[in-house]
């Protein structure tokens, strides 16, 4: 695609429920990116994929967060008994193999209430 | 852990009056972004500087890394309204390392 797709753009969830998020990279990119960001803040790294397998993924805060990327493309970051304070705004990047520069989607809100 | 830190947090400014933000760390970075993010949206690349002492133009945006690459500046002349957005820095350690760390952001205003 044109650019980096986030599904939902908005997640309101009751504590405790599980939510998965979807993020499409841009065609050709190789890596990429799951952050989460509070509302005034710089994002916070959660976990980064190259092709299908988890390069770094020092960021989740715990176990309740896992996320896959099965065939190199679409990612889905899950998030097991949510909690109130997992409400976030979460980004994807993707980045081509030779740049710099990320490409973000537009994020998801996820509210856990 | 690296971390990137900026200032100011908050800015507000009329019209016409030039800004600098600053990131700054006590780590050295291969290279430094800036991206700028409005409400809703994520984040937007503006530059990325990889060599010590590199200065890069936009427009009325000027961008600087420094000798030592451990921290950057970003200066704005002449600010207009459009450029009120959320300004990011993110800097990449290095080696294999693919993941960007980022500032925590300086909220900029620029009132008409």
């Amino acid at each position: 695609g044109a650019g980096v797709s986030q599904t939902p753009s908005n997640k309101v969830t009751e504590k405790g429920k599980y939510v998965e998020l979807r993020c499409d990279p841009i065609s050709g990119h190789t890596a990429l990116y799951w952050y989460r960001q509070s509302l005034g803040q710089g994002p916070e790294f959660l976990i980064y994929f190259q092709g299908t397998g988890a390069a770094d993924d020092s960021g989740l805060p715990n176990d309740r967060f896992f996320a896959v990327r099965p065939e190199g493309s679409v990612s889905t970051l899950k998030i097991q008994r949510t909690e109130r304070g997992d409400s976030a705004v979460y980004l994807c990047a993707s980045s081509s193999p030779t740049g710099y520069g990320y490409t973000f989607g537009s994020g998801t809100r996820l509210t856990v209430v | 852990t690296q971390l990137l830190e900026q200032s100011p947090q908050f800015l507000s400014i009329q019209e016409g009056e030039n800004l600098t933000v600053y990131c700054n760390s006590s780590s050295v970075f291969s290279s430094l972004q800036w991206y700028r993010q409005e409400p809703g949206e994520g984040p937007v690349l503006l530059v990325t500087v990889v060599t010590g002492g590199e200065v890069k133009k936009l427009k009325r945006l000027t961008f600087q890394f420094g000798d030592a690459r451990k921290d950057s500046s970003l200066h704005i002349t002449a600010a207009q309204p459009g450029d009120t957005g959320l300004y990011l820095c993110a800097g990449l350690p290095g080696g294999s390392a693919r993941q960007l760390t980022f500032g925590s952001g300086t909220q900029l205003t620029v009132l008409p």
